[in-house]
């Protein structure tokens, strides 16, 4: 009940294109759900996150979709960009001490 | 990286030897975490602090202990490294006043060779 799982596990778009990444969860106590990014020999940065009171999240191109009776969520990256290129990992939480349980992440790569 | 350092960043050891790795922060956060990072498996809780020695066990804390005697510094320590101990070790901080999920914000990694 505790796992997040993410698919795929690589993906690879043209440039302009919309990368879409996916993940599910089964424990309905998760109550706070981050996407995060990581670029090779970095850490991961908070990239969005949304709560389960609204369906959708823009943060500039990134949106996350959320689909609460499903327990998935999404992000979709528009006009995707070579500097997109990167490990993008889902997560979800819930109170207290705010514990993250992570997906496995999916490398995505834009090509120019 | 949110005035977060880690030490060492690269480590090279044998098996049976203890390892400490220290997570600083510089902005007085109160939560403090570590995670190991694998292919195939994202990153995975180890142990987390909730105050000055306030710890708690993660998903996966066997073979792990930590210490936290000051805000700052959060340390880790392998007592017996094992090669399945061999991963990238990420320190993360939080600052959130109630409620669920705010930003955890991760340092630079140490990466661990157990040989």
């Amino acid at each position: 009940q505790q796992q997040v799982k993410q698919s795929p596990q690589s993906l690879i778009v043209q440039k302009g294109g919309i990368p879409i990444i996916n993940c599910a969860y089964e424990n309905t106590a998760f109550d706070y759900f981050p996407w995060y990014q990581q670029f090779p020999g970095k850490g991961p940065a908070l990239l969005i996150a949304i709560r389960p009171d609204v369906s959708e999240k823009k943060e500039g191109r990134f949106t996350i979709s959320f689909n609460k009776s499903a327990k998935q969520f999404s992000l979709h990256i528009m006009d995707s960009q070579p500097g997109d290129s990167a490990t993008y990992f889902c997560a979800a939480g819930r109170g207290g001490y705010n514990k993250l349980i992570f997906g496995a992440g999916t490398r995505l790569a834009v090509h120019p | 990286d949110a005035g977060i350092t880690q030490s060492p960043r690269h480590k090279v050891t044998e098996t049976g030897t203890p390892v400490t790795l220290r997570c600083h922060q510089t902005e007085n956060h109160r939560y403090m975490y570590w995670y190991r990072q694998d292919p195939g498996h994202g990153l995975r809780l180890i142990h987390y602090s909730y105050g000055v020695k306030d710890t708690d066990k993660g998903e996966v804390s066997d073979g792990y202990s930590v210490s936290r005697s000051k805000t700052e510094d959060f340390l880790l320590t392998l007592e017996s490294a094992t090669s399945s101990q061999t991963s990238v070790y990420f320190c993360a901080i939080s600052d959130h006043s109630g409620g669920a999920g705010e930003t955890q914000y991760f340092g630079p990694g140490t990466r661990l060779l157990v040989l």
